[in-house]
């Protein structure tokens, strides 16, 4: 299966600025998907990242505030922007294997906002 | 997206067969069952899938019920490994690249 490196692993940032999220899959992918994870709460899709076109995002999830990048068959980026303590949480980044492999998923970037 | 219903939380001893339910009865004929779970610290990771026949895999079996408003994902002797949240999610396949939707899943505590 794919495997997938995500980056940075974890941070701490002040409000008001932005980090990107990095993730690199070692074979050529259609979609990659991102999701974020709330303290303590299942995963919510942010959006899903196509190459060569806008990213799709999940109702009560904009541009603005989480523009996604997708120059190439293997990389995104996922940025969380004028961040708040809100946006405290896990993000993780996931590529499909064909179906009899499902979903891959990359460790996360555990993200804290102070 | 068809809704799955799981209990919130489940125990088990090591080395014991562990049987986790899943209930989806409005479940379409074109969703595919899947089943996912994520250890602590970690992101999930795929178990196993399933249309309408049991399924087996290295990891766990998947037994579906004949009009398939339910699942058991089914683990034969648990480890202390398979300590996590697991989750049960439909999925529709009319094509590759669909959508995953978690729910609140199922806490699988292993007792020594």
């Amino acid at each position: 299966s794919a495997v997938i490196s995500q980056k940075p692993s974890r941070d701490i940032c002040q409000r008001g600025t932005s980090l990107t999220i990095q993730c690199q899959v070692d074979s050529q992918v259609t979609m990659m998907f991102w999701y974020r994870q709330q303290p303590g709460q299942s995963l919510t899709l942010i959006a899903t990242a196509n190459q060569g076109s806008e990213a799709t995002y999940e109702s009560g999830f904009v541009i603005d505030k989480f523009p996604i990048s997708r120059p190439n068959l293997t990389f995104s980026t996922l940025t969380v922007s004028n961040m708040s303590p809100e946006d405290s949480s896990i993000y993780l980044c996931s590529v499909e294997q064909g179906i009899n492999y499902g979903y891959t998923f990359g460790s996360g970037t555990r993200l804290t906002v102070v | 997206d068809a809704k799955t219903t799981q209990p919130n939380s489940m125990e088990s001893n090591e080395e014991e067969p562990v049987h986790l339910p899943c209930n989806h009865s409005t479940i379409s004929g074109t969703d595919y069952i899947h089943w996912y779970r994520q250890l602590p610290s970690q992101g999930p990771e795929y178990v196993i899938h399933g249309l309408t026949s049991n399924v087996n895999n290295r990891m766990a079996s998947l037994a579906i019920a004949e009009d398939r408003k339910s699942s058991t994902l089914i683990l034969h002797r648990a480890t202390l490994r398979d300590a996590a949240v697991y989750y049960c999610i439909l999925t529709y396949r009319g094509g590759s690249n669909y959508k995953l939707t978690f729910g609140k899943g199922t806490l699988l505590t292993v007792n020594p």
